[in-house]
């Protein structure tokens, strides 16, 4: 299993523009995140899913949206890039079972300018 | 929201030496999880914890999660080099919540060889 993995690694904005992020999960999780993670912060949560179809919001869902129209893809859109938006995202999935644990990707290094 | 106290916030300590850190919470929470994040990648699970008391070894690391469901502590012992990072605690409520994490701020460990 490849697990979570993340396009691009790295991305440069400018102000207004817009882009997708990519995460795939090769491993049938149900439960899907998104994270943002600024320096000397831990993660906060954008959005989520419990399955393909369904998707809530986090903490800070603002600026953002998602789609799950299957179990393994679960993009993040940026609509209008601002300069708060310049951060790292990360993706993780879970399989709801024993072990209620969420496994991350390697993370998506935002600057918008 | 929930909110997760992280202490200590960095630590800078000679190779070979104990490192102690924990996590204390405003509420409570049905599991307990620590991760490590290296630099440019995304969080590991390192260890989790499922019941109020339990204690929880991973090879030099041992976790537990505190008999009012309210904090953890982690403890690595004999460090080196390679356990410079940062760690995270995060706290889990299953079920209702759908397995949202609640993270720490993170402990910023730096191990002198």
């Amino acid at each position: 299993n490849a697990g979570v993995t993340q396009t691009p690694k790295f991305r440069i904005l400018k102000i207004g523009q817009s882009m997708t992020l990519q995460c795939t999960q090769d491993m049938n999780h149900n439960y899907m995140y998104w994270y943002r993670q600024d320096p000397g912060m831990g993660l906060k949560l954008i959005y989520y899913s419990v399955g393909a179809g369904i998707t809530d919001k986090g903490e800070v869902p603002n600026g953002y949206n998602v789609s799950r129209s299957t179990t393994e893809d679960f993009p993040l859109r940026l609509e209008l890039a601002a300069p708060s938006q310049t951060s790292v995202y990360f993706c993780a999935s879970l399989r709801q079972g024993k072990a209620y644990e969420q496994y991350f990707g390697p993370g998506t290094r935002l600057t918008v300018t | 929201g929930q909110q997760l106290n992280q202490s200590p916030q960095s630590m800078f300590i000679q190779e070979g030496e104990d490192v102690s850190m924990n996590c204390t919470s405003s509420s409570i929470f049905n599991t307990w999880l620590w991760y490590k994040q290296d630099p440019g990648e995304g969080p590991v699970l390192l260890i989790a914890l499922y019941k109020a008391g339990e204690l929880t070894s991973n090879g030099r690391l041992t976790a537990q999660f505190g008999i009012t469901r309210k904090d953890s502590f982690l403890n690595i012992s004999a460090s080196i080099p390679s356990d410079v990072g940062i760690y995270f605690c995060a706290g889990q409520n299953s079920g209702g919540s759908n397995y949202k994490l609640t993270f720490g701020k993170g402990t910023l460990l730096t191990v002198n060889p």
